[in-house]
C-alpha cells in the first residue's frame, strides 16, 4: 500500500507568477483534499475533490484551483502568486467524502518572492 | 461559524507526568473531533477519534459536548511523546470541507 506523496517538496517562486502542486493519493482512496498551512498555523482547508468533482471549498479566491483525474491523483494550481501565498501546501487522501480519517502527504514548502 | 481552540502553543512537562491538550470547539451540529499528531521530519498523521473510542500510545480524548471539549490526555508522558498535536473538528457540508484544524500545540517531554 502505498502512502500520499507531493512533488516537489520545495519550489521558489516569484511574485505574480503561477504554479502547480501535484499529489499522488493512496491507494483506493477517491478523495482529495488540500490545505495550506503557514508558519505556525495549523492546516486551513483549500478544497475536495472527490470522484474528479469539486467537492467543497474554503476561503480561498478563484486563483487557487485544482483537478482531480480518473486515477485519483490531484493538482493545485495557484495563479498570480502573492507574497502571503507562501506556506506548506498538504495533499490529505481519504477513502470516502465527509468527516473521516485523512492521510498526508509529507506537503510542498512553496516560497514566494 | 465553526472553530477550533488549541489555547496552549507550547506545553512542556518532564517524562512520567500528566500530560493534558486542551482543545475547545465550536459548532452547532453533531461533531466529529480527532487529534493529529506530527513528530519531528515527519507527516501528520492521525492519532486517535473520538468515534473510535481507542486509547493509542497511551494517549485518551473524550468528547465532552456540554463543555464542548475534546482534550488530550496521557497519564504518563514519554519522551518520544515529543511532538507537535492538532487538534481537528470533521462535519460534513458547507464550504469549509471536511477538517478544521486548531493552531497546534507543541508538546515538549524533558528527560
Amino acid at each position: 500500500e502505498t502512502g500520499v506523496t507531493q512533488s516537489p517538496t520545495h519550489l521558489i517562486k516569484t511574485r505574480g507568477q503561477q504554479v502547480t502542486l501535484r499529489c499522488s493519493s493512496q491507494s483506493g482512496h477517491n478523495t482529495v483534499s488540500w490545505y495550506q498551512q503557514a508558519l505556525g498555523q495549523g492546516p486551513q482547508f483549500i478544497f475536495q475533490y472527490y470522484r474528479e468533482e469539486e467537492n467543497g471549498r474554503g476561503n480561498f479566491p478563484p486563483r487557487f484551483s485544482g483537478l482531480q483525474f480518473p486515477n485519483y491523483s490531484s493538482e493545485l494550481n495557484v495563479n498570480a502568486l502573492e507574497l502571503d501565498d507562501s506556506a506548506l501546501y498538504l495533499c490529505a487522501s481519504s477513502s470516502k467524502q465527509g468527516p473521516t480519517e485523512a492521510f498526508f502527504g509529507q506537503g510542498t514548502r512553496l516560497t514566494v518572492v | 461559524a465553526q472553530r477550533v481552540t488549541q489555547p496552549e502553543k507550547l506545553l512542556s512537562v518532564f517524562k512520567g507526568a500528566p500530560v493534558e491538550l486542551k482543545c475547545n470547539y465550536s459548532y452547532s451540529g453533531s461533531p466529529e473531533l480527532f487529534w493529529y499528531v506530527q513528530y519531528s521530519r515527519q507527516r501528520l498523521q492521525l492519532l486517535l477519534r473520538h468515534i473510535s473510542r481507542e486509547s493509542i500510545k497511551g494517549f485518551t480524548a473524550d468528547l465532552n459536548k456540554g463543555e464542548t471539549s475534546f482534550h488530550l490526555k496521557k497519564p504518563f508522558a514519554q519522551e518520544e511523546d515529543s511532538a507537535m498535536y492538532y487538534c481537528a473538528l470533521g462535519f460534513i457540508g458547507g464550504s469549509q470541507g471536511n477538517l478544521i484544524f486548531g493552531k497546534g500545540t507543541k508538546l515538549s517531554v524533558k528527560p
